[in-house]
């Protein structure tokens, strides 16, 4: 069991630009989360997939915003025309039906 | 209208002794689930402890146990003889029903900082 793992671990854009972030759950795991977080808050929920379906996404998700998992393994969340607004860490977890969330190390996204 | 409230924005414990990190939680589903997570500086949000809303005894794990009151709406975590590796930002969260009738997502409160002297 390798844990769930995020890439890039930093990524530093210009305003504008589209970024990609890649989620490997662990392997047994069927369902996938997308958090984000900001300086001295807790993670706020994005969106969720079961296997390769997304079954939920938060208001926050904006139109630029899209996340998704094919084959129902690792998971993108692509942000087009980033905003300076975006910069946060984004927290991946996953977990096996209701039991609890295993969170990866995140993404930090700076946007400049 | 907040849905877990965490008050304490940053608490001091000596090596050694117990503490107290409160939470409560506000909802009007009759099945929920409590959570307790740990985030160090490296920015990773560790599993602790789960509680759920139908669970009879409190949930223990190894020093960690959690203080749950259901009428009080409250899940407090204590750790018992604290080490200097408990330094770090502890999150209480809840788990509901959404509004899709699945049980999904997580919502966390702002978070307490405990620092772990010697």
């Amino acid at each position: 069991d390798t844990g769930v793992s995020q890439n890039p671990r930093h990524k530093i854009t210009k305003r504008g630009q589209n970024v990609t972030f890649r989620c490997d759950p662990i392997s047994e795991h069927n369902r996938l989360y997308w958090y984000r977080q900001t300086l001295g808050q807790g993670p706020e929920f994005l969106t969720y997939f079961q296997n390769e379906a997304q079954l939920e996404k938060s208001r926050l998700l904006s139109d630029r915003f899209s996340a998704e998992r094919p084959k129902g393994s690792f998971s993108t969340l692509e942000i087009q025309r980033t905003e300076q607004g975006d910069s946060a860490m984004y927290l991946c977890a996953s977990s096996r039906d209701r039991t609890e969330q295993y969170f990866g190390p995140g993404t930090r996204l700076t946007v400049t | 209208a907040q849905k877990i409230t965490q008050t304490q924005p940053g608490m001091f414990v000596q090596e050694k002794e117990a503490v107290t990190l409160d939470c409560t939680y506000d909802t009007s589903d009759p099945s929920y689930g409590l959570f307790w997570y740990k985030q160090p500086s490296s920015g990773e949000m560790i599993f602790l402890i789960y509680q759920g809303s139908y669970d009879q005894q409190n949930a223990t794990e190894g020093r960690y146990s959690l203080n749950f009151q259901k009428a009080r709406k409250s899940a407090n975590l204590v750790i018992s003889a604290s080490q200097l590796g408990d330094s770090a930002m502890y999150f209480c969260a809840m788990r509901e029903l959404s509004y899709t009738g699945t049980a999904s997502k997580l919502t966390f409160g702002t978070g307490t900082r405990l620092q772990v002297t010697l």
